[in-house]
């Protein structure tokens, strides 16, 4: 186990409403990167935080953000929810900026959309 | 063209076996690579990291990039029926936002 957790694992919602996942990321870590991995796809990168603002994003709308925490636990809020938003939701802490060498992924959270 | 191409298999050998997992790339910009291993149902596992080209290796794995032929490499030797798994490359320009493959499903036959 990595020490990354996330919550909840599972959630179902409706096209249109809104949702917010969480994360928690390693002990000692201070940077979160959330990917969003479609089924018998690979992840994709959405956006990462540093200690508490946004250091890069992917290719996705704006209404997907995300807010990180003083103790680096972190949110990803999607508004207006689309059929096509169903996927796994992964975050990833890691000790430094960046850090893709060092990125521990969480389980995380199966989201449906119906 | 996606960024990224991974062969999804899936791959099927006998316990024992050398495996060969590969994935080619568009961006000649990508310095880090990284094999991931996911587990169903669990979240991916680093296996692997490398930065610009060479060979890494790790115990039963070994890590190849070729940045000339934008092409790299992930081998398993002597392969055990708990490496069936789905293999994941990832690679990045800046050290932060990965770009995946979509995974190659692995299993090993005992």
């Amino acid at each position: 186990e990595t020490g990354v957790t996330q919550s909840p694992t599972h959630l179902i919602k409706t096209r249109g409403q809104q949702v917010t996942l969480r994360c928690s990321s390693q002990s000692g870590h201070n940077t979160v990167s959330w990917y969003q991995q479609a089924l018998g796809q690979g992840p994709q990168f959405i956006f990462q935080y540093y200690r508490e603002e946004e250091n890069g994003r992917g290719n996705f709308p704006p209404r997907f953000s995300g807010l990180q925490f003083p103790n680096y636990s972190s949110e990803l809020n999607v508004n207006a929810l689309e059929l096509d938003d169903s996927a796994l939701y992964l975050c990833a802490s890691s000790s430094e900026r960046g850090g893709t060498d060092t990125q521990y992924f969480g389980p995380g959270t199966r989201l449906t959309v119906l | 063209q996606k960024e990224v191409e991974q062969d999804p298999g899936p791959l099927s050998v006998p316990e024992g076996a050398i495996v060969s997992l590969n994935c080619t790339y568009s961006n000649s910009a990508f310095q880090y690579f990284m094999w991931y291993r996911q587990y169903s149902r669990k979240g991916p596992e680093l296996l692997m990291y490398t930065y610009s080209s060479g060979n890494k290796e790790d115990g039963r794995f070994t890590a190849q990039v070729d940045k000339s032929s934008k092409y790299i490499s992930l081998f398993i030797r002597d392969s055990q029926p708990s490496d069936s798994a789905t293999y994941l490359c990832a690679m990045s320009v800046r050290n932060n936002d990965m770009r995946f493959g979509a995974g190659t499903r692995l299993t090993v036959k005992p």
